[in-house]
């Protein structure tokens, strides 16, 4: 079964648009943790944010924000206002204790940011 | 500092080869991962090294084995490449077990089996 569900597979929206890329997660664990990462064109991932399963308080950073509901699995993340560098794939991700936080990732979504 | 170190960026091999990717992680981190990101299959886990130990390891074959030197750095090898082995290899370095760190990732190494 697939642990992590990014449905969303590409999206494009104009710039300072509201964007949200949605996030899906399965697991039996209590404790795990989740994860967004970034990946520019450049290649390398870039670490947003960490979240852990006893921690439910959303998050903001500048125009970033996250949004963790454990009710309903998902862990969402929303980009207010975007802008241009935006742009790229961003994937979300789970590691659970129980699998020696093996770290194991959604398929991504593609996030193009229009001028 | 300097960030997560992959050499080479490119490569491209023959089928039935074999090789080698190396990485250097972050200086003071004891932690390397590396994953394999694919078109279709997205990004796999392949296996993490802390303090020379094998933590834990993906669903992959054989011919897929790494390695961490006392200094951190690793290495990865796969051997009797096929078509199915190109692919963008990445290796992230954090200070302890990955999972609850923060993992920073270097640009990767692009292999291409011919």
């Amino acid at each position: 079964a697939q642990k992590v569900t990014q449905a969303q597979t590409e999206i494009s929206v104009v710039e300072k648009e509201d964007v949200t890329l949605d996030c899906v997660y399965e697991t039996r664990d209590t404790t795990y943790y989740l994860f967004w990462y970034k990946q520019p064109p450049s290649g390398e991932l870039v670490f947003l944010i960490r979240r852990n399963s006893f921690d439910e308080q959303n998050e903001i950073s500048g125009r970033y924000s996250w949004n963790f509901q454990k009710s309903t699995s998902s862990f969402n993340f929303t980009i207010t206002a975007s802008q241009v560098v935006d742009s790229a794939v961003y994937f979300c991700a789970l590691s659970e204790a129980s699998r020696d936080d093996k770290i194991i990732f959604g398929k991504g979504t593609r996030l193009h940011i229009l001028p | 500092k300097a960030g997560v170190t992959q050499t080479p960026r490119y490569l491209i091999k023959t089928r039935g080869q074999q090789v080698t990717l190396s990485c250097s992680p972050i200086s003071g981190h004891r932690s390397v991962s590396w994953y394999q990101q694919t078109p279709g299959q997205g990004l796999q886990f392949l296996f993490e090294y802390f303090s020379e130990t094998q933590r834990n390891k993906g669903n992959f074959p054989g011919r897929f084995s790494g390695r961490q030197f006392s200094n951190s750095r690793s290495e990865m090898n796969v051997s009797t490449l096929e078509l199915g082995d190109s692919a963008l290899y990445l290796c992230a370095s954090s200070l302890g077990p990955t999972g609850d760190q923060e993992a920073f990732f270097g640009q990767g190494t692009r292999l291409t089996v011919v």
